[in-house]
């Protein structure tokens, strides 16, 4: 079944360590979006990309950064993860011209930050 | 501050009873959509309705939309355990993107 993947699902990093969340897609879809949910918040919009192009959130700090290598991988990265920034990141997928905002979720990527 | 903002932000309710959520929004839109999203895990799309259809049904849901108002509600008839989850509005399209709310929480009980 086409679907959108992420790996891993729960991630434990250190105060001040790199880390990188990953997300796949097998829709083949144009857009991937990665949202930060903290608990009983809503999805909170880090950056997105049409195809290649880079779309970054004006309030989404330098500390968060993301590579699209190609269509179906999409990774996001933190440089130096603060305590702040634990939370669940959701990665999404769209296609534009078919219910252009109807969004594929992925089941998300837990991050705890000790 | 979120472009859409649900009400109530939480909603316990019986195996049977309806349970209806409302949400509001600030600015014009081209249509709305509602996400449900099970504990711990990613939303999964419900309905879109666009900005100049006022009511839709799927299933057991029924969406409707009032422009003049900035507002749409959720209604789940008949609801099931199973329907326990959060529910998101989101409002789009903006650049591509959607605003989401913060959500309605929904507990049903069996």
């Amino acid at each position: 079944d086409a679907m959108v993947i992420q790996n891993p699902r729960y991630q434990v990093t250190q105060f001040g360590k790199p880390v990188t969340l990953s997300c796949s897609q097998t829709l083949n879809h144009n857009v991937m979006y990665w949202y930060q949910q903290k608990s009983s918040q809503a999805p909170k919009l880090l950056f997105h990309y049409y195809d290649k192009d880079f779309n970054n959130e004006a309030d989404t700090p330098d500390n968060f950064q993301s590579r699209r290598p190609n269509t179906s991988f999409c990774f996001l990265d933190i440089r130096s993860p603060g305590l702040g920034d634990a939370a669940m990141y959701l990665c999404a997928t769209s296609r534009p011209g078919q219910g252009y905002n109807e969004q594929f979720f992925g089941p998300g990527t837990r991050l705890t930050v000790l | 501050s979120q472009q859409g903002e649900e009400d109530p932000q939480a909603l316990s309710i019986q195996e049977g009873e309806n349970a209806t959520m409302n949400c509001s929004y600030k600015t014009s839109i081209n249509n709305l959509q509602w996400y449900r999203q099970n504990s711990g895990r990613g939303l999964v799309h419900l309905i879109l309705i666009r900005s100049n259809e006022r009511e839709k049904h799927s299933g057991r849901l029924r969406v409707t939309l009032d422009t003049s108002k900035k507002s749409s509600s959720l209604l789940i008839t008949a609801s099931r355990a199973a329907d326990t989850a959060s529910y998101f509005c989101a409002t789009g399209p903006n650049a591509g993107k959607s605003t989401f709310g913060d959500g309605t929480t929904l507990t049903v009980k069996p």
